[in-house]
Parts: C-alpha cells; structure tokens; sequence
C-alpha cells in the first residue's frame, strides 16, 4: 500500500455513459498526476496538478475528459459519452514538491465500456 | 525527455541475480534515470534511479555506464515476487516549480522469475 487510494477499482458502464473516478493522494503531496494504461502498453500521462492547478493536460486527453482537484487534495477524473476505446486502467500518482520527484501510484481503477 | 530501449522479456532463476539492461544512448546531461516496476494489476513502483554515480538501496542496485549511454538495474538475489515490468525511464529533474516531471514510460521489460 503506498497510501494512494483510488476508487471505485473496477467500473463497467455502457458506452454513451459518464464515469467519475476519485484519487486520494499522500496527503502532504502537492503533485497529483493521471495516466492511462491499456493492455500490453505502459501507463500513458494524460494530466498534472499542482495542489489546485492544472498545469498540463496531454493530447490524449480529449474534451470528454476532464480532470479537477478542487482544494488541491483528492482529485477526480470524469468521461463522459464513455467509448470502447476508454477501456483502461486509470492510474493516479502523487509526488512532493521536494527531491527526487519519486511518484507514488495508486492501485489504479480499471474501466470497461461495453 | 531521452527514449529507453529494454528487452521485451528475460527469465531469471530465483536466488540468482537478475540484470536488466537499458539503453539510452540520447541522454542528456541534466536527465537522470529512474526504474519503476509493475506486478500484475498493480500500480508502478518506484524502484531507484542515478545520474552519474552507481547508486544501491534495499531493493537494487543501478549501474551506469561512464557515458551514460546504458544501465543495468541488478536485483541480486531474484525472488518470485519479484515477477513483474521493469520500466526504464530517463527523465530530467527540475527544481523549478514548472516542472512537470510526468514520467514517459515504454513498454519495459518483463521478468519472470522461475522457481
């Protein structure tokens, strides 16, 4: 357990469906981060937060996505008009601010759209 | 940020030292190398990472060549829990608070420790 949390950590939903995913990060951890992991590949970025501040967003990220982290602690990923290609697991990292910039991923919430 | 080039796969005996070799021969002088590994349906975990210096914790050891070109992460004594994707990635550390740091993962390498 790194003490990253995400949930829920298995989500099936038809396609045309919104899906919301929630990550808990380290709670000192001002650096929040999502990718995207689909079979056979490695874990793709897709956002970045600095404490409330989204600071980057990657091209897989497409407007059905989006990403926010409110109070600049637990962060929340939504698709919305969820399609086949969704199907994934969705990782959630968090780092300090300090050193090493060593990530901390959280067990990850596998999506299946039908 | 450099691309890696590992092997798709390796097998190890377990109790026996298990090297994995990673090439990025575009390194550049400011990017450090990072390994993370991923078991089976779990997140990735960060395992080590140097600049120049060979570097050792309680998980590996890394060795970087003098030109920075390759390494080779040793885990000296292989366990089957140690089955797993080893991801070599090199990756500037910024001390700025721009920064990104996002991690560019390949496809990595993976060990099958064999009883």
């Amino acid at each position: 357990d790194t003490g990253v949390s995400q949930n829920p950590r298995h989500k099936i939903t038809k396609r045309g469906q919104n899906v919301t995913f929630r990550c808990d990060p380290i709670s000192e951890h001002n650096r929040l981060y999502w990718y995207r992991q689909t079979l056979g590949q490695g874990p793709e970025f897709l956002t970045y937060f600095q404490n409330e501040a989204q600071l980057e967003k990657s091209r897989l990220l497409s407007d059905r996505f989006s990403a926010e982290r409110p109070k600049g602690s637990f962060s929340t990923l939504e698709i919305q008009r969820t399609e086949q290609g969704d199907s994934a697991m969705y990782l959630c990292a968090s780092s300090s601010g300090q050193g090493v910039y060593e990530q901390f991923f959280g067990p990850g919430t596998r999506l299946t759209v039908l | 940020d450099a691309k890696t080039t590992q092997p798709p796969s390796m097998d190890c005996a377990e109790g026996r030292a298990a090297n994995l070799p990673c090439n990025h021969s575009t390194i550049s002088g400011n990017e450090y190398v990072y390994w993370y590994r991923q078991i089976h349906s779990q997140g990735p975990q960060y395992i080590i990472h140097g600049l120049k210096n060979n570097e050792t914790n309680e998980m590996a050891s890394l060795i970087i060549t003098e030109d920075r070109k390759s390494s080779t992460l040793i885990l000296p004594h292989a366990t089957l829990r140690d089955t797993a994707v080893y991801y070599c990635i090199v990756r500037g550390t910024l001390n700025y608070g721009g920064a990104t740091n996002k991690l560019i993962f390949g496809t990595g390498t993976l060990l099958a420790v064999q009883p």
